[in-house]
């Protein structure tokens, strides 16, 4: 089955700093990825999207880099602010056709003011 | 902004008993989704609901689970006879019409569900 994991649990960063956060999937044949921010209690909100065929996308302050050689998915969030603390998790759609997501266990990033 | 929304916020129940969960998607979407989230742990796929019926599921969503669209706006989720082990995070989400391979899914805020 697809398997979505994440190279860190938790990440630190001062305000102002730029976080990366890292996926690592298994799935070669995932066609659709999106970055989701998880803030406690809440559920996850739709930050940003990368089709299989896109290496980069730019959002407001964040960037999705793929590279479907290694399967890695990356979020870059630039000068992060103290609002940007959360879970983040990526998730991946298969590709055969089902539209459900597969979900990696999260990066907890902390913003240091 | 049209968000998705779901109720109760926090259900308490007896191992055992009915409960049903309720969701609003967005207005205009298609397709809805449930998802759970077990303390600490990631979100999982329950199952996905497209005209009116159901396009994939999980293997957690057995047959103790249905879901159900009675109305033009809510989508339910029914869960039997509970579990100690259903307590979770239970999360709506809803995308629409599926243009250019976006496949976009927004999330409600959650039902947390207690089984005692």
């Amino acid at each position: 089955g697809e398997s979505v994991g994440l190279h860190l649990p938790t990440l630190s960063v001062q305000e102002g700093d730029n976080s990366i956060i890292n996926c690592a999937y298994s799935n070669s044949a995932s066609d659709y990825f999106i970055w989701y921010k998880q803030e406690s209690g809440k559920g996850p909100q739709f930050i940003i999207d990368i089709r299989s065929n896109m290496d980069k996308r730019q959002g407001q302050r964040v960037t999705v880099l793929l590279n479907k050689t290694v399967k890695h998915l990356s979020l870059q969030i630039a000068a992060t602010q103290p609002g940007d603390s959360a879970v983040y998790f990526c998730a991946e759609r298969s590709g055969t056709g089902a539209n459900n997501l597969f979900f990696g266990t999260g990066t907890r990033l902390t913003v240091i003011p | 902004e049209p968000e998705v929304t779901q109720t109760p916020s926090h259900q308490v129940t007896q191992m055992g008993q009915e409960v049903i969960l309720r969701c609003v998607p967005i207005s205009n979407h298609l397709y809805f989704y449930w998802y759970r989230q077990i303390l600490g742990q990631k979100v999982e796929f329950l199952v996905s609901f497209y005209n009116n019926e159901i396009s994939e599921k999980s293997e957690i969503f057995d047959d103790q689970f249905s879901v159900e669209r009675p109305d033009g706006s809510n989508f339910t989720l029914k869960i039997r006879s509970t579990k100690l082990e259903d307590s979770a995070m239970y999360f709506c989400a809803s995308g629409g019409e599926q243009r250019l391979s976006s496949y976009e899914q927004y999330f409600g805020p959650g039902t947390r569900l207690t089984v005692t």
